[in-house]
Parts: C-alpha cells; sequence; structure tokens
C-alpha cells in the first residue's frame, strides 16, 4: 500500500515569490493534515481537513497561507508571497476519519522542505 | 496550555548501549502519548503509544516506554541501541476527548550513535 505522497520533496525560491506543495494521501482517508516543521522544532499543525471541509484552520497565517481540498482526497497548500521565515519543512499526514472512542493513527508522508532566500 | 517537553537536544550513545529519552507533558488530564521517529529525509514513523492500561509499552524496532502519571512523563527506552536508530525522537500528544484533532509534539531529541 502506497503512503502518503508529497511533491515536490525540495524547493527552493527567492522571497515575494508564490509556491504551492502537493499531497496525496492514503487512499480512504478521509482526514487530511498540514503540519510545519521549524528547524530544531517539533511539527506544528496549520490546517485540518475532514473530507472537503476544513475543519481546523486556526493556526493557519490567513494573509499569506491558503489550502484547498477540492474533490477529498489530494491536497495543496500555497503560499503567496514567501517570507524568510516560511522556510521549514511542511508535512502532509492523513488518517482514517475521526470517530467518537476510535483512534485513527496519523500516517505521515516525508515532507516538502522549503528554502527561502 | 497543552505541552510537551524534551529536555535533552541531542544524546549520544555508544552501539549496543542502552537507552532512555525523557518526555514530560503538561495536560489537564491523561492525554494520548506516542513516540515517532524521524530519520533523514523521511516522514514521521509511530514508534509506540499509550491511551489507557498497562504503564509499559511495547514498539517497533525493540522500543518500550512507561508512562508515570505522577511524574508527568512517558520516556522511551532501548536495552541496546543499534547504529540504525540515529535519528530524531518527538513525543507528542493527543487529546483523548478530541482524538485526532492535531498532535501536539516536543522539540525533538536527536540521537547519535557512536560505534
Amino acid at each position: 500500500e502506497a503512503g502518503v505522497v508529497q511533491s515536490p520533496r525540495y524547493k527552493i525560491i527567492e522571497k515575494k515569490q508564490p509556491v504551492a506543495f502537493w499531497c496525496n494521501p492514503i487512499s480512504g482517508h478521509n482526514t487530511l493534515y498540514w503540519y510545519r516543521q521549524n528547524l530544531g522544532q517539533g511539527p506544528e499543525l496549520l490546517i485540518r481537513y475532514e473530507n472537503e471541509e476544513a475543519v481546523d484552520d486556526s493556526q493557519l497565517p490567513k494573509d499569506r497561507f491558503s489550502a484547498e481540498r477540492l474533490k477529498g482526497v489530494d491536497s495543496t497548500l500555497k503560499i503567496q508571497p514567501a517570507e524568510l521565515g516560511d522556510s521549514a519543512v511542511y508535512l502532509c499526514a492523513s488518517s482514517l476519519v475521526r470517530l467518537a472512542g476510535i483512534y485513527n493513527e496519523q500516517f505521515f508522508g516525508p515532507g516538502t522542505r522549503l528554502t527561502v532566500l | 496550555a497543552q505541552s510537551v517537553t524534551q529536555p535533552d537536544i541531542h544524546i549520544t550513545v555508544s552501539e549496543g548501549a542502552s537507552l532512555e529519552l525523557r518526555c514530560n507533558y503538561s495536560y489537564g488530564a491523561t492525554p494520548y502519548l506516542f513516540w515517532y521517529v524521524q530519520s533523514p529525509g523521511q516522514g514521521l514513523q509511530l514508534l509506540l503509544k499509550y491511551f489507557s492500561g498497562d504503564t509499559l509499552v511495547q514498539g517497533i524496532k525493540g522500543f518500550e516506554a512507561e508512562f508515570k502519571r505522577s511524574q508527568s512523563s512517558f520516556n522511551l527506552r532501548k536495552p541496546s541501541v543499534h547504529w540504525s536508530d540515529a535519528a530524531e525522537y518527538f513525543c507528542a500528544v493527543d487529546s483523548p476527548n478530541q482524538a485526532g484533532t492535531a498532535l501536539i509534539f516536543g522539540k525533538g531529541t536527536t540521537l547519535s550513535v557512536s560505534s
């Protein structure tokens, strides 16, 4: 079974340029997460989707970040314009739908390492 | 606020020696607890988890962890470290009441293995 797929794996851009990351979750996983991992830190949630709905985007910097999951499968995370402080690893994770009393493990992709010059 | 503390930023262990990585959490109740490992260029892999019951949990790759409620700790252990264990290790918590919302991670501990 294929895991969570992310592309590109690496991206180098100049500040003020736009950038987009793509994530394909594990087949059948309704819940999709985007995390950001700064150097020397643990991942922090940016946004969580259940199917097409963004159910938690409270930590997403909405002035420059946007995300979409139009058909409830693949997702794209965009930054426009990028700033130096956006350099980080962007991780996508997916899990089965959350049900009361049942914990479904989050499976992580390899991440996209963004460098903003 | 919920938080996870991993006091050790970097640990070096000789191959074959035992390992203990520390994790402390701050939470209103007993959360779900996890240890993940991240190798260079790889995604996070779940080593083990604790929800309830037996406080000593076994995971993959020979790892185990012990939950101590009185100390709000969930330390990771391995009796004999292999060179392939060199990686970044993250402790994380999740809410039992809203499980699957978002994991809260510590800052991680980098493990180096010397020969």
